[in-house]
């Protein structure tokens, strides 16, 4: 099983900043690589999808880099909407996994 | 607009079993693997099972394997979750989510769950 790791656990930004999410996967996932946004009592909401593409309706402000093991999810520019749970997952191989998330709370 | 309506959630002892729904509606649902995903309490989310759109393949978590068994009715836009021989590390929120493409996919729709507890 591939094993998704989420740095940091927590990540405290000011509104109008930017923050910086990483995902490193155990092995290579290619570029198959997605992430979600949850806020508190919802459904996750896919972002990005094959590491760097943007789901319909997302934002510019959420940008998504990376392949094989390495990947990073920028917000260039916090609003107060922004500030939720954000999870990694990889689609690559079975079963499919995502990471523990990163909680990203306003400082 | 696409919607998924979980039910069937409960509680329920260990040992015991139930079978979740999930009603899909606004998407052709015959032509899209689904998947299920749950959420325990406070937790984050676990990739639990997909079935391809005619039903042909599944695949399972290893924490389901050989207890849970995915099956969906296309003629009734449904998809369901037989859970046998629950365990308290079940207890979670279960989504049904649709796969954006073929295969191995992110999920670009989801419900918003139904909740399992497996408790004496």
């Amino acid at each position: 099983e591939i094993v998704m790791t989420q740095s940091p656990v927590t990540l405290s930004v000011s509104p109008g900043e930017r923050a910086t999410l990483s995902c490193r996967a155990s092995q290579s996932v290619s570029a198959s690589l997605a992430w979600y946004q949850q806020k508190p009592g919802q459904a996750p909401r896919l972002l990005i999808y094959r590491a760097s593409t943007r789901a319909t309706g997302v934002p510019a402000r959420f940008s998504g880099s990376g392949s094989g093991t390495e990947f990073t999810l920028t917000i260039s520019s916090l609003q107060s909407e922004d500030f939720a749970v954000y999870y990694c997952q990889q689609y690559d191989k079975w079963p499919h996994s995502f990471g523990q998330g990163t909680k990203l709370e306003i400082k | 607009q696409v919607q998924m309506v979980e039910s069937g959630g409960g509680v329920v002892q260990p040992g015991g079993s139930l079978r979740l729904s999930c009603a899909a509606s606004g998407f052709s649902f015959r032509t899209y693997d689904m998947h299920w995903v749950r959420q325990a309490p406070g937790k984050g989310l676990e990739w639990v099972a997909f079935i391809r759109s005619d039903g042909s393949n599944k695949q399972y978590a290893d924490s389901v394997e050989g207890r849970f068994t995915l099956s969906r009715d296309n003629s009734r836009n449904t998809l369901y979750l037989q859970m046998n021989s629950l365990r308290a590390e079940d207890t979670a929120l279960y989504y049904c989510a649709k796969g954006l493409y073929d295969w191995g996919s992110p999920f670009d729709y989801w419900g918003q769950g139904t909740l399992v507890t497996v408790s004496s």
